[in-house]
């Protein structure tokens, strides 16, 4: 049974950035898409990216393509989601979530969440 | 980018009815679509993908049904635990993109 574990809440100046890691333990992690998806609070969800990582290269959604980057270090089976240029309204959890496939279709599972918040 | 919309977005039932709700694509996604269910601070919870299969674990009491742009997910028989927010999300273009979510609540 896969489980994926998130690093803990983080608070941020507005201009910094923020790392965030997804360690995926109990199944296969090269194989499998990993996606990162955002809520701010009380608002839907945001799809921001993923990596599959055995194909290595990471995959943006436009809207952060300039601001997001996704990386993996295969020897600790973790995926880290970093988020530069933070404003107030990047203040959301941020999820990691697999797929059992290498492209990025149905989410499951999901790890706990990361809470981010953004504040001078 | 295709857009998602889900209806209504608060769907009041009480325990042991039947709840209906509804998802749009602004264009055809063919099946790949899924749902998720939320509860408060809790990360979302896989229920249906293929528009129609059901996770494992799931209920047989959900039910997914639709294709091309129009969806449907069915809970018949409403559990206490079935008060939650559900999302649909299409994975046939990029990028993958949700609905806002409808919220089923105690009538």
């Amino acid at each position: 049974q896969v489980q994926l574990l998130q690093s803990g809440a983080e608070v941020k100046k507005p201009g910094s950035s923020v790392k965030v890691s997804c360690k995926a333990s109990g199944g296969s992690f090269r194989s499998f898409a990993i996606s990162w998806v955002r809520q701010a609070p009380g608002q839907g969800l945001e799809f921001m990216g993923g990596v599959i990582p055995i194909f290595g290269k990471p995959n943006y959604a436009p809207k952060f393509q300039d601001r997001v980057t996704i990386t993996t270090d295969e020897s600790t089976n973790t995926v880290y989601m970093e988020l530069s240029s933070l404003r107030s309204d990047d203040t959301a959890v941020y999820y990691c979530a697999r797929s059992d496939s290498r492209d990025y279709l149905w989410l499951d599972p999901w790890g706990q969440g990361t809470l981010v918040t953004v504040s001078s | 980018e295709i857009v998602m919309t889900q209806s209504p977005a608060t769907l009041s039932v009480s325990p042991g009815e039947r709840a209906t709700l509804s998802c749009r694509a602004s264009q055809s996604i063919n099946n790949n679509l899924a749902w998720y269910q939320q509860k408060p601070g809790q990360a979302p919870r896989l229920l249906i993908y293929g528009a129609s299969t059901r996770a494992t674990g799931i209920p047989a009491r959900f039910s997914g049904g639709g294709s091309g742009t129009e969806f449907t997910l069915t809970i018949t028989s409403l559990q206490s635990e079935d008060f939650a927010v559900y999302f649909c999300q299409q994975y046939n273009n990029w990028p993958r993109t949700f609905g806002p979510g409808t919220k089923v609540d105690v009538k």
